[in-house]
């Protein structure tokens, strides 16, 4: 079946130490999001791809980056985790704007 | 300002039971409309949309939803509740301004008595 996948399920990283969380899709599609999602709440957009185009959310810290080295992955850094970057990331997929989109099974980060 | 209001944090059915969880929105055109299913620990998965055409929209999982304009509001129902239909469920608007996105719905939790 075709998907978004995301490694890993759980990341454990520790106060200021740099982690990286995947994703990758065999959907084909051309846009590609990730959302923060903290405890019973609404997923926050951080930033999303359109083909190579990358579009940063005003408010997404600094300290979040990301890249798609093709269409089929994305990565989402973050260079000096804080407590307050605990959260479930969720990356997403749809074939153009507008459309549905697709998400993967989120990875729960702590900071330790 | 565009945006989605789910008033209910939490709604409790009993096993069987019909169910509507509410859904109201304020964008200035016709919107694109979703709600998303989101398990514990999991993803969010799609459950229907509506874009244009026939205002009820038929699901996956037996769910349906009606686009009301004059309420701007889209009402997610089910006839009959399961067990492993307790989930936290997220209403969603897409807009469009600088770039596409979706404007999400704080989300409805429900639970399901035996």
């Amino acid at each position: 079946d075709a998907m978004v996948i995301q490694n890993p399920r759980y990341q454990v990283t520790q106060f200021g130490k740099p982690v990286t969380l995947s994703c990758s899709q065999t959907l084909n599609h051309n846009v590609m999001y990730w959302y923060q999602q903290k405890s019973s709440q609404a997923p926050k957009l951080l930033f999303h791809y359109y083909d190579k185009d990358f579009n940063n959310e005003a408010d997404t810290p600094d300290n979040f980056q990301s890249r798609r080295p093709n269409t089929s992955f994305c990565f989402l850094d973050i260079r000096s985790p804080g407590l307050g970057d605990a959260a479930m990331y969720l990356c997403a997929t749809s074939r153009g704007s507008g459309r549905p989109q697709h998400f993967g099974d989120g990875t729960r980060l702590s900071i330790l | 300002a565009q945006s989605v209001t789910q008033p209910d944090i939490h709604i409790t059915v009993s096993e069987g039971a019909s169910l509507e969880l509410r859904c109201n929105y304020s964008y200035g055109a016709t919107p694109y409309l979703f709600w998303y299913v989101q398990s514990p620990g999991q993803g969010l998965q799609l459950l229907l949309k509506y874009f244009s055409g026939d205002t009820l929209v038929q699901g996956i999982k037996g769910f349906e939803a009606e686009f009301k304009r004059s309420q701007s509001s889209f009402n997610l129902r089910k006839p009959s509740v399961h067990w492993s239909d307790a989930a936290e469920y997220f209403c969603a608007v897409g807009a469009w301004g600088s770039n596409y996105q979706l404007i999400w719905g704080a989300g409805t939790k429900l639970i399901i008595k035996p």
